[in-house]
């Protein structure tokens, strides 16, 4: 059973639309992270998580994004209105990012 | 700022042969971690590999060692006995501070692994 389950896994929105992207660890952990991979590009790091606040953030997690822990469990990434740029797979890690959750693969049109 | 360099795009290797794949990284830090991931066609990201700065021995996992040459900051990952299901795409990472640290990974390009019969 893996680490860390994120849903769905595959999403396809269109441009402007809100979607949310779910991480469910198996067993509690403190650190999350969510990073991005557009499509033959290397992997980017967007946010850390701990203590249910953002312990760093790159330049990529600008407004239009935020993290959530709704119900002490799940983990939410939230992009409010999507651009086709954002069209990536997405990952969330845990446990010193040794585990990663098998990616969402958005898709804006 | 911590830098990545992986600088093979692409290697083929035969099945049951030996193959590295290089990395070196570029810190200020004295205390970081190396990691390896393997990403197959499907997406998921496959953690292989952890190697600290502080580790004397290079670390090894089945199949998997880290040929760690902390003068050369290199972090080379060495697959033995290749088998068809090794065909992926390899990434290096390098966190900053030790084992237990919060920090972000840095990514290379990564490294198109094709394994031939």
């Amino acid at each position: 059973e893996p680490e860390v389950t994120q849903t769905p896994s595959h999403q396809v929105t269109q441009m402007g639309q809100e979607v949310i992207l779910r991480c469910v660890p198996i067993s509690n952990h403190l650190y999350f992270y969510w990073y991005r991979q557009i499509l033959g590009q290397k992997v980017e790091f967007l946010v850390s998580f701990y203590n249910n606040e953002i312990s760093e953030k790159s330049e990529i997690f600008d407004d239009q994004f935020s993290v959530e822990r709704p119900d002490g469990s799940n983990f939410t990434l939230k992009i409010r209105s999507t651009k086709l740029e954002d069209s990536a797979m997405y990952f969330c890690a845990t446990r010193a990012e040794a585990f990663f959750g098998q990616g969402t693969r958005l898709t804006v049109v | 700022a911590q830098k990545i360099t992986q600088t093979q795009p692409g290697m083929f290797v035969q099945e049951k042969e030996a193959v590295t794949l290089d990395c070196t990284y570029d810190t200020s830090d004295q205390s970081y971690g190396l990691f390896w991931y393997k990403q197959p066609s499907s997406g998921e990201m496959i953690f292989l590999i952890y190697q600290g700065s502080y580790d004397e021995q290079n670390a090894t996992e089945g199949r998997y060692s880290l040929n760690f040459q902390k003068a050369r900051k290199s972090a080379n990952l060495v697959i033995s006995a290749s088998q068809l299901g090794d065909s992926a795409m390899y990434f290096c990472a390098m966190r900053q501070g030790g084992s237990g640290t919060a920090s972000k990974l840095t990514f290379g390009t990564g490294t198109r692994l094709q394994v031939t019969l």
